[in-house]
């Protein structure tokens, strides 16, 4: 089956590392999007790709890095220079100028 | 600047009975419209979709939502909700990204459903 996984589905890390949180795609979309999800915002974007070896900064790219090595990976690090990391990470892809899939998601929790 | 609305942060429906979830946005050209609904704890679901054409546009489910142009609205509708509709959604508005490659996606805040028996 075709589809989105993000992995872990919780993480936990201690103020000061970062973390880097992982997003595979076998739908062969060219697109890849991250986003953070906080309680009463929606959704906000991080980063989006367009293509293999280029991204651009989302809405709130501050404190995130990502990579695009692969059509079907686009790792997503949240450096100890994000000041609220603590928040639900969504993952998606599309085609070109179609709809936006969804992976399950990571919950991350910064103590 | 393009932006969405949903008004509603938490409606509350018997069960059996109709539903509509508002949606309003602001955009300079034809918008293309999304509705997406989450359970908790999880990714987001795609209900349904508006590139162009018909405006009354049917979803997944038994949704459906109708693009009013006039109002700049995205109204999400269902006639008999059923318990299992409890859930966030979210109604969102694409941007054309450059080199028509992808889609930004603008969220409205999202409104949660709840059922009740």
């Amino acid at each position: 089956d075709g589809g989105i996984t993000q992995s872990p589905k919780y993480l936990f890390r201690k103020e000061g590392q970062n973390v880097t949180l992982s997003c595979e795609q076998n739908l062969n979309h060219d697109a890849m999007y991250w986003y953070r999800q906080d309680p009463g915002q929606g959704l906000r974007l991080i980063y989006y790709s367009q293509i293999v070896n280029d991204f651009q900064k989302g809405d709130i790219a501050e404190g995130y890095s990502v990579s695009r090595e692969k059509k079907e990976s686009f790792p997503l690090t949240v450096t100890s220079a994000q000041k609220n990391p603590t928040a639900f990470y969504l993952c998606a892809s599309s085609l070109p100028g179609r709809e936006q899939y969804f992976g399950p998601g990571t919950r991350l929790t910064v103590t | 600047a393009q932006s969405v609305t949903q008004p509603d942060i938490h409606i509350t429906v018997s069960e059996g009975a109709s539903l509509e979830l508002r949606c309003n946005y602001s955009y300079g050209a034809t918008p293309y419209l999304f509705w997406y609904v989450q359970s908790p704890g999880q990714g987001l679901q795609l209900l349904l979709k508006y590139f162009s054409g018909d405006t009354l546009v049917q979803g997944i489910k038994g949704f459906e939502a109708e693009f009013k142009r006039s109002q700049s609205s995205f109204n999400l509708r269902k006639p008999s909700v059923h318990w299992s509709d409890a859930a966030e959604y979210f109604c969102a508005v694409g941007t054309i990204m450059i080199y028509n490659q992808g889609e930004k996606l603008i969220f409205g805040q999202g409104t949660e459903l709840s059922v009740k028996p």
